[in-house]
């Protein structure tokens, strides 16, 4: 079975920075593009960041563009979220999500997630 | 953007009884790439149907998705003690990837 466990959330000032990590086993990691997807709390599912398998190409929503950095490290088989100058509504479970499909299309559903990671953005 | 928007925020049904889900989007979805997910309290969640219609690996055939362009539903035929939960749709076929905002399904 897939398996993503994510680390690296906690709590953070407002402006700060945080990374986040999602460590990911049985199935071939750089094949796949790999995405972040947040929920506030009582909130629904949002999109935040896709990064191809390569690394090559990356993805982001409007609301995090020029703020977050996605990155991966294939030889580690892990996916990375840069968070910086976060702000109150960055607050959130952030999950990390494996494509359907390895391929080089981003036009895929998210078949398997981590458990996700805490983030609290907060003086 | 495409805006889902899901209906109706809240179904109370009871177990047995057969459950349909609405979601509708504010243009078409390209190659009807619609998704169904379910989410149960502090967990992930869990991909059910995608490409409007197929079934994910390992989900029961009491769970359906129909629908095209910006029309969609999902159907659980006979409702388990399992199936009270939270339901999102997600469009993929058009960047950025969007979801629904979710409809409840409670016991009545």
């Amino acid at each position: 079975d897939v398996h993503l466990l994510e680390s690296g959330g906690g709590l953070v000032q407002p402006g700060g920075s945080l990374r986040l990590s999602c460590a990911a086993s049985e199935f071939t990691f750089s094949t796949f593009p790999m995405s972040w997807v947040r929920q506030a709390p009582g909130k629904g599912l949002e999109w935040v960041s896709t990064i191809s398998g390569d690394g090559g190409q990356t993805y982001y929503a409007d609301n995090v563009k020029g703020r977050f950095t996605i990155s991966r490290d294939n030889s580690k088989n892990t996916l990375y979220l840069q968070m910086n100058t976060v702000r109150a509504e960055d607050s959130a479970v952030y999950y990390c999500a494996k494509d359907l499909v390895a391929s080089r299309s981003t036009r895929r559903p998210f078949d398997s997630w981590g458990q996700g990671t805490q983030v609290t953005v907060s003086s | 953007e495409i805006v889902l928007t899901q209906s109706p925020g809240t179904l109370s049904l009871s177990p047995g009884e057969r459950g349909t889900l609405s979601c509708r989007a504010s243009q078409s979805v390209n190659d009807n790439y619609l998704a169904w997910y379910q989410q149960k309290p502090g967990q992930a969640p869990r991909l059910l149907i995608f490409g409007a219609s197929s079934r994910a690996t390992g989900i029961p055939d009491r769970f359906s998705g129909s629908g095209s362009k910006t029309d969609f539903t999902l159907t659980i035929s006979r409702l388990e003690p399992e199936d009270f939960a939270l339901y999102y749709c997600q469009q993929y076929g058009n960047s950025p990837r969007t979801f629904g905002q979710g409809t409840k399904v409670e016991i009545k």
